[in-house]
């Protein structure tokens, strides 16, 4: 079980440049989640998947953020254009549906990312 | 909605003390998950014990246990023996109960330290 992997690692930008984060989630766990870390606003939901598809993204901050998941097997989560105010850790989690007790959430390493 | 509060932003506890943590939730749900994570400094989101609001059993992880308080709605970490690399954020995290997938709720952590 290699865990979430998260690519990249730290992700530093210029205002204005379209950041791209990746998530290949567990094999076998069909849902998916991205969350935001900041030390004011701490872990915020941005949008998750069941089963590929979109269930909830109230959480995207703006138009300017955007999550695809074409696959079971990939993710990835779009700043187009980025700001300063993007700059936060980006995690990316997933966890085998139906069994909600017994299916913890597993986290990736997350993607630290500076907008200067 | 769902809301966690963790109303201790920092504390800190000698090697081979005990420490608790605090945390309630608001939620008109009669049912529900409630977790408890753990970050060390390497940023990774550990799962640390789970708990089903239907079992009034506290629920146990060899030095960490809960006490677990459904209606104040309370939820707080007990960790016994505390080790130096107890050190890291923890966060309580709720999720409702339902068929499908659902998504966890932060507080905004508690910073804990052990001191040597």
């Amino acid at each position: 079980d290699a865990g979430v992997i998260q690519s990249p690692r730290h992700e530093v930008t210029e205002m204005g440049q379209e950041v791209t984060l990746r998530c290949k989630p567990i094999s076998g766990h069909n849902s998916l989640f991205w969350y935001r870390q900041t030390m004011m606003r701490g872990l915020e939901l941005l949008i998750y998947f069941n089963n590929n598809v979109p269930i909830d993204d109230s959480g995207m901050p703006e138009d300017r953020f955007s999550a695809k998941m074409p696959n079971a097997s990939f993710s990835t989560l779009k700043i187009q254009p980025s700001e300063p105010r993007d700059s936060a850790v980006y995690f990316c989690a997933s966890r085998r549906g139906g069994g909600s007790y017994n299916s913890p959430l597993h986290f990736g390493n997350g993607t630290r990312l500076t907008v200067t | 909605a769902q809301t966690v509060t963790q109303s201790q932003p920092e504390m800190s506890v000698q090697e081979a003390e005990t420490v608790t943590l605090s945390c309630t939730y608001d939620t008109s749900e009669s049912n529900y998950y409630l977790f408890w994570y753990k970050q060390p400094p390497s940023r990774q989101m550990i799962l640390v014990i789970r708990q089903e609001a239907y079992k009034q059993q506290n629920a146990t992880e060899n030095r960490f246990s809960v006490n677990f308080q459904k209606a104040a709605k309370s939820f707080s970490l007990k960790i016994s023996d505390s080790q130096l690399g107890d050190t890291a954020m923890y966060f309580c995290a709720f999720m409702k109960h339902k068929g499908g997938s659902e998504k966890l709720v932060f507080g905004k952590g508690t910073k804990l330290t052990v001191n040597p």
